[in-house]
């Protein structure tokens, strides 16, 4: 069964380092997404990206926060300077195009660690 | 906006019990629901989803039946294992393209 991948699986970085959180998406999914999740909190949407544009970004993703699709299998997240409050699990979505509100399916997720 | 609200854990139950869990939602439209399962040390999986008005989504034992009257999409199970101890998230989405939303997450602790 297809699933989405991320890598690394835990990434420990000092503050205001650059990180990049690589995803491949489910190969004939057309609809990606990055969300977080702080330690013990609930699933925050940051930034929705459809046909490699940003199509939705919530308050949380500010300037520091990009993403990519730098070729036809990767999608990227990058944080230019991360803060200490950047600590969190990050997981990418994807979902397929057709058909009612499906579901997004979820990689494992990025454990980010910001000393 | 449109949110999720779900019943505050944790919930401990004697292996073999009887599970539910609340959830309800706020959303224009008619949104599809979700319950995604999180196991420890482990990402987000989907356990079930239900796309309109009185369908029931079933997985593993689990069920949840889309109330829009009482716009709840409560999550049960009759006999719960130990193996079903994980963090368990209502969701929704509005359309094809959209973000979800999830509630706050009810950890589920099963005693055998």
């Amino acid at each position: 069964e297809p699933e989405v991948t991320q890598t690394p699986s835990h990434q420990v970085t000092q503050m205001g380092q650059e990180v990049i959180l690589r995803c491949v998406p489910i190969s004939n999914h057309l609809y990606f997404y990055w969300y977080r999740q702080i330690l013990g909190q609930k699933v925050e949407f940051l930034v929705s990206f459809y046909n490699n544009e940003i199509s939705e970004k919530s308050e949380i993703f500010d300037d520091q926060f990009s993403v990519e699709r730098p070729d036809g299998s990767n999608f990227t997240l990058k944080i230019r300077s991360t803060k200490l409050e950047d600590s969190a699990m990050y997981f990418c979505a994807s979902s397929p195009t057709s058909g009612a509100p499906g579901a997004q399916y979820f990689g494992p997720g990025t454990r980010l660690l910001v000393l | 906006g449109d949110s999720v609200t779900q019943m505050e854990g944790p919930v401990t139950l004697s292996e073999e019990a009887f599970l539910t869990i609340n959830c309800t939602y706020t959303a224009t439209g008619y949104p599809s629901l979700f319950w995604y399962v999180q196991y420890p040390g482990e990402g987000l999986q989907l356990l079930l989803k239900a796309t309109k008005a009185d369908d029931k989504g079933s997985n593993k034992g689990f069920e949840a039946t889309y109330r829009k009257e009482t716009t709840s999409f409560h999550l049960e199970k009759g006999s719960v294992q130990v193996s079903d101890s994980a963090v368990y998230f209502c969701a929704l989405r509005k359309s094809r393209d959209d973000k979800i939303i999830f509630g706050k997450g009810t950890r589920l602790h099963i005693l055998p």
